[in-house]
């Protein structure tokens, strides 16, 4: 099936610092979606995206859905401590029987 | 909005003992609901899909003799690991399908299991 590979897998800023998390596919992708999951918590959704070219944006964070369907990126402008936790880009995939892949995730951390 | 509730949140027991852990959702009927484990510090690895009324679909190397999936009504699913050992413990958790082809998963809290 599709996977999707996640870049990179750790990332420590100082609060204040931009952070970017990036997730790439071999094949073209119908959507992606964004969750995040806080230390010793449940992942939460934070967007899906569908459109190429696609760009939303949620307060301090961008995402982004590649022209071709195939990448798409999450940036947080100055980041604060709370936005500490693991981000996921998931492909949800197979039609009326779907499933959800989980790349592998970037864990951030901030230094106040 | 929607929530899954899971339970129990933690469960520590003795190699060999069998552990029930129940995924409800609370507000809004489930047909279909997910089981992951994830390892520390790793990903989601989805282990079984649970359909109401009918058989779950095990992913590739998941023993489903291992792993006992029950989803018999529209807001209940349980997993069951039968005769656990220390390399089961994980972080299982449970997801619920929204309504709607675009809707989000509703995840649950997640049950921390340790095997002794």
């Amino acid at each position: 099936g599709q996977q999707v590979m996640q870049i990179p897998q750790y990332q420590h800023v100082q609060e204040g610092e931009d952070f970017t998390t990036y997730c790439n596919s071999s094949t073209t992708l119908s959507n992606i979606q964004w969750y995040k999951q806080r230390p010793g918590g449940h992942p939460v959704f934070l967007i899906q995206l569908v459109k190429s070219g696609e760009v939303k944006k949620q307060k301090r964070l961008t995402f982004q859905f590649g022209e071709a369907k195939k990448n798409s990126s999450l940036h947080i402008t100055a980041t604060q401590t709370t936005d500490v936790g693991t981000y996921f880009c998931v492909l949800r995939s197979g039609g009326s029987n779907y499933k959800l892949t989980f790349g592998k995730g970037t864990l951030l951390t901030v230094n106040p | 909005g929607a929530v899954v509730s899971q339970h129990p949140s933690w469960v520590i027991c003795k190699s060999g003992t069998s552990v029930k852990i129940e995924c409800r959702s609370l507000d809004f009927q489930a047909t279909t609901m997910f089981w992951y484990r994830q390892f520390p510090k790793q990903s989601l690895m989805l282990m079984a899909t649970s359909n109401e009324g009918s058989k779950a679909t095990y992913e590739q190397g998941v023993e489903k003799d291992k792993f006992l999936i029950n989803h018999a009504s529209l807001t209940l699913s349980t997993l069951t690991v039968t005769s656990a050992h220390p390399e089961d413990s994980s972080f299982y958790i449970c997801s619920a399908d929204g309504q709607g082809r675009t809707s989000p998963q509703h995840f649950g809290d997640g049950t921390r299991l340790s095997i002794l």
